[in-house]
């Protein structure tokens, strides 16, 4: 069955580290990789997107990778802040079009 | 950028009645919109894929006659939820692609969120 897999579980460090977020996919030939942040009681908000064909996409402070091989894609955040606090989700987007399929997210706690 | 708006924000409606929820998308047409629902510390499901001028695509376990959509124009959709019941309490998103330079990423409503008491 297809699957996206984030870590459930808080992801805590501390202000001006890299936080590095999984996600891995099995069964799915994605054309397109997003992460978006979604903040509690608002909708997600779109950060990067990555093709099948690129293997990392940077902005700003924000780094993502994507590995077709592995089927995973790690998002960093350098030199992180306590704003930065947040649920991370990555969503596939299906070679039918614009669909797109979301992982669980895995919540980010940035502590000053 | 892109900015979808969703109204209303907040809706809390008797079991048995029906309550419509907007989404446009304000400085770019969207031919395409999407709506999702959320349950608390859950991610987003998609409920349907709502086109301009076409009846909507349901996903497998949502009731179109429940859920009813109606895309009219190329900025606004609506969906409609009938004869609303306690378990349709949700937080409730729509989303929509500006479709720019072949990519998908999609442009989010700030949410409805619904309580059926």
């Amino acid at each position: 069955s297809q699957k996206i897999e984030q870590n459930s579980e808080a992801l805590n460090i501390q202000e001006g580290k890299t936080a590095t977020l999984t996600c891995n996919y099995t069964n799915y030939s994605p054309a397109y990789l997003q992460w978006y942040r979604q903040d509690p009681g608002r909708g997600p908000v779109f950060l990067l997107l990555i093709r099948e064909n690129e293997k990392e996409k940077r902005k700003e402070r924000l780094k993502v990778t994507f590995d077709t091989t592995l089927k995973q894609s790690l998002f960093h955040i350098t030199a992180s802040q306590p704003a930065d606090s947040a649920t991370y989700l990555c969503a596939l987007n299906n070679n039918a079009g614009n669909m797109l399929t979301f992982g669980g997210g895995t919540r980010l706690m940035v502590k000053p | 950028g892109a900015v979808v708006s969703q109204h209303p924000s907040r809706v809390i409606c008797k079991s048995g009645t029906s309550v419509k929820i907007e989404c446009r998308s304000l400085d770019f047409q969207a031919t395409t919109m999407f709506w999702y629902r959320q349950f608390p510390k859950q991610s987003l499901m998609l409920m349907a894929t709502s086109n301009e001028g076409s009846k909507a695509t349901y996903e497998q376990g949502v009731e179109k006659d429940k859920f009813l959509i109606n895309h009219a124009s190329l900025t606004l959709s609506t969906l409609t939820v009938t004869s609303a019941h306690p378990e349709d309490s949700s937080f409730y998103i729509c989303s929509a692609g500006p479709g720019t330079s072949g990519t998908s990423e999609q442009y989010f409503g700030p949410g409805t969120r619904l309580t059926v008491t």
